[in-house]
């Protein structure tokens, strides 16, 4: 597998919250995709962070990319009820750069 | 944005008969690819295409898989035979260049009894 953690985990915060999700990935990589898939719809890309980068921001969101741990974390700052979705990292690896894999996601619920 | 379109959004099938799933991706992408997800649960590569051909497939594209799209129009899944197991939420995706940004569709819930 591509993935360190294989299992959907489930957050459950109130609004106004700040929230930090986890990725970590075994293969090594020079881009993180963060995609977040409202229920009854398809993922879509909310941002992508390169080894570059470190960091990047957009909005209330913040992603980094640590290649040395081979890990990623995408931030959301004063979580709104609009945000509850499901939170998934996706990566190319090196060897297989055709094909962007998926980690397990976050399902986040944002209460007002 | 651009807009991956999926029909049908639900098909109920008994076990044993052929299924295609349609897929209209964005206009000027090159690499489709289908992602199965059961429960909501992780979303798994099945295969893209490029060129028209397959250039990868994962263990879940079996041999009862097939994708194809004839003269530039739909990007289609074909499932024949099917089994129970292929009871999920199949997603379409496009993107213009190789695992860049993937554009997908709202999915095709596929029940197979």
């Amino acid at each position: 597998s591509q993935w360190g953690e294989e299992n959907l985990q489930a957050l459950s915060i109130q609004e106004g919250e700040d929230v930090t999700m986890n990725c970590s990935y075994k293969t090594y990589t020079t881009v993180v995709h963060w995609y977040r898939q409202d229920s009854g719809r398809g993922p879509a890309l909310i941002i992508l962070i390169r080894s570059n980068e470190r960091e990047k921001r957009s909005g209330r969101l913040r992603a980094t990319l640590d290649t040395s741990s081979q890990s990623s974390s995408l931030s959301i700052t004063a979580a709104q009820c609009e945000d509850t979705a499901v939170y998934f990292c996706a990566t190319a690896s090196m060897s297989n750069y055709n094909v962007l894999y998926f980690g397990s996601g976050t399902k986040l619920t944002v209460e007002p | 944005g651009p807009k991956v379109l999926q029909i049908p959004s639900h098909q109920i099938i008994d076990m044993g008969q052929m299924v295609t799933l349609n897929c209209d991706p964005v206009s000027n992408h090159l690499y489709f690819y289908w992602y199965k997800q059961i429960l909501g649960q992780q979303m798994e590569f099945l295969v893209n295409f490029y060129n028209g051909k397959v250039m990868e497939k994962s263990k879940l594209f079996k041999d009862q898989f097939s994708v194809e799209r004839p003269d530039g129009s739909y990007f289609t899944l074909k499932i024949q035979p099917t089994a129970l197991e292929d009871s999920a939420v199949y997603f379409c995706a496009s993107s213009f260049s190789s695992a860049e940004t993937l554009y997908f569709g709202s999915g095709t819930r596929l029940t197979v009894l």
